[in-house]
């Protein structure tokens, strides 16, 4: 099982909608989570941090739920320029390393 | 203008040559990391350094070594033992190594193997 699990997408949605990933780790003690977004043949950029009460970020919501190990990222009223892949990350159980999903794709569409 | 830097941007090899890689951030960052990326798969780590003349192995360090010789500066070679070097080879610092402190990525650099 990998350490952490996303939807590879695509998502295909059109402007205005909203739309939800979620993100599922393994490992019970990790502490730190972050969504991380990258354009296409860029490096990664961090979006936002995930917070145990759940944050907000303009249009960017997300969610952790440790009982059942999982994070979300709520999009809403998609932008054409939210085209990208989203990354889940998690800092791993030692501290020092982050372990990277595969990413999900989105496609917000006109 | 604060940053991380990498070069080349592209960078082509012939099988059994060596190549080095060159990331140098001026964020007075303690720690740095490379990561590399394949197709459909998330960053996976090579090396990481939290301080200078100090460094430790990531999950995929075989066939690739490193130094940290200055605070700012992290190269990373590719060594004719890395069996399938083709790849997006990313840079990342940041303020400490523990802790939740947000690592930035340099540009990458893309890697291929004729």
């Amino acid at each position: 099982r990998k350490e952490v699990e996303q939807d590879p997408g695509p998502f295909n949605v059109p402007e205005g909608a909203t739309v939800a990933f979620n993100c599922t780790y393994s490992n019970s003690a990790s502490q730190s989570f972050f969504w991380y977004r990258q354009d296409c043949r860029k490096e990664p950029k961090l979006l936002m941090s995930v917070y145990s009460s759940g944050n907000e970020d303009g249009r960017f919501t997300a969610q952790l739920n440790r009982a059942s190990q999982y994070i979300s990222l709520l999009i809403r009223d998609s932008k054409l320029s939210d085209s990208a892949t989203y990354l889940c990350v998690v800092k791993g159980s030692d501290g020092n390393k982050l372990v990277f999903g595969a990413g999900t794709i989105l496609r917000v569409k006109s | 203008d604060g940053g991380i830097t990498q070069s080349p941007k592209y960078l082509f090899r012939k099988e059994g040559q060596n190549v080095t890689l060159s990331c140098e951030q001026n964020l007075n960052h303690d720690a740095m990391y490379w990561y590399r990326q394949d197709p459909g798969q998330g960053l996976r780590l090579i090396y990481y350094s939290q301080i200078v003349n100090d460094f430790q192995k990531g999950d995929i360090a075989e066939g690739y070594s490193v130094s940290r010789e200055k605070k700012e500066s992290f190269p990373l070679t590719v060594t004719s033992a890395q069996k399938n070097p083709t790849a997006f080879y990313l840079c990342a610092s940041s303020r400490a190594s523990g802790g939740a402190d947000t690592q930035y990525f340099g540009p990458g650099t893309r890697l291929t193997v004729l």
